[in-house]
């Protein structure tokens, strides 16, 4: 069974802080990791991918990639309350037929 | 952009009916994925498609079937629904993954689904 774990929160942050969510993952095979935001009521919008170890950034936004811890992090620098949603972590597995494997999520709630 | 369309946003349906639910997509891509996605589960994989004519069983498919006749077009289809098929529905397209697997999948709006 894969299994990508996510803390449901909800994490709470003030505006323009930095906010932080985690996940980890079981399978040492997967090997590309997605962050999507869900507003509520709404589906699933893509907002970074990554595959390499290390840092990706794009904007307020920063995916950080630990093959060897099985983690895998999304940064949102300056929150602002439009950022409040559900964050989902997915993770594909070559070997699992393409297929992804989706966290539930953390809520974020970006308090102004 | 990507476009997935969802034939419905809301849909109730009775016990024993027979559902069809329908996505298509403008992009062109090989693959399409029905989930299911209900508070604290997550989003669950019902049946996937990689091209034409072809699918394969996700995690839960019991209680559901796909057509997949056109690339732009595959359809979820409840078999006789129940009441614990009430769900949010779903939809998403990709092209198909390279050794990198490292393709996004795009979703649509959803549908949700309730059965009475």
């Amino acid at each position: 069974q894969k299994e990508v774990e996510q803390n449901s929160g909800p994490l709470s942050v003030p505006e323009g802080a930095i906010a932080s969510l985690n996940c980890t993952y079981s399978d040492r095979g997967s090997q590309s990791f997605f962050w999507y935001r869900q507003y509520s009521g709404k589906s699933p919008e893509l907002i970074m991918f990554i595959y390499s170890n290390g840092d990706k950034e794009d904007g307020r936004f920063t995916a950080q990639l630990n093959k060897a811890s099985q983690y895998v992090s999304l940064l949102i620098r300056d929150s602002q309350p439009s950022d409040s949603a559900t964050y989902l972590c997915a993770v594909n597995n070559f070997e699992y037929g393409n297929k992804l494997v989706f966290g539930a999520g953390t809520i974020l709630r970006v308090k102004s | 952009d990507v476009k997935v369309t969802q034939s419905s946003r809301y849909l109730v349906k009775r016990t024993g009916e027979k559902v069809f639910l329908e996505c298509v997509q403008d992009m062109d891509h090989e693959n399409m994925f029905w989930y299911r996605q209900d508070p604290g589960l997550g989003l669950r994989l019902i049946y996937f498609s990689y091209d034409v004519k072809m699918k394969e069983k996700g995690d839960i498919p019991e209680g559901y079937s796909v057509s997949r006749e056109k690339k732009e077009r595959f359809s979820l289809i409840l078999e006789s629904a129940s009441t614990n098929q009430t769900s949010m529905y779903l939809c998403a397209s990709r092209l198909p993954d390279t050794s990198g697997g490292n393709q996004p999948q795009h979703f649509g709006d959803g549908t949700r689904l309730s059965i009475l």
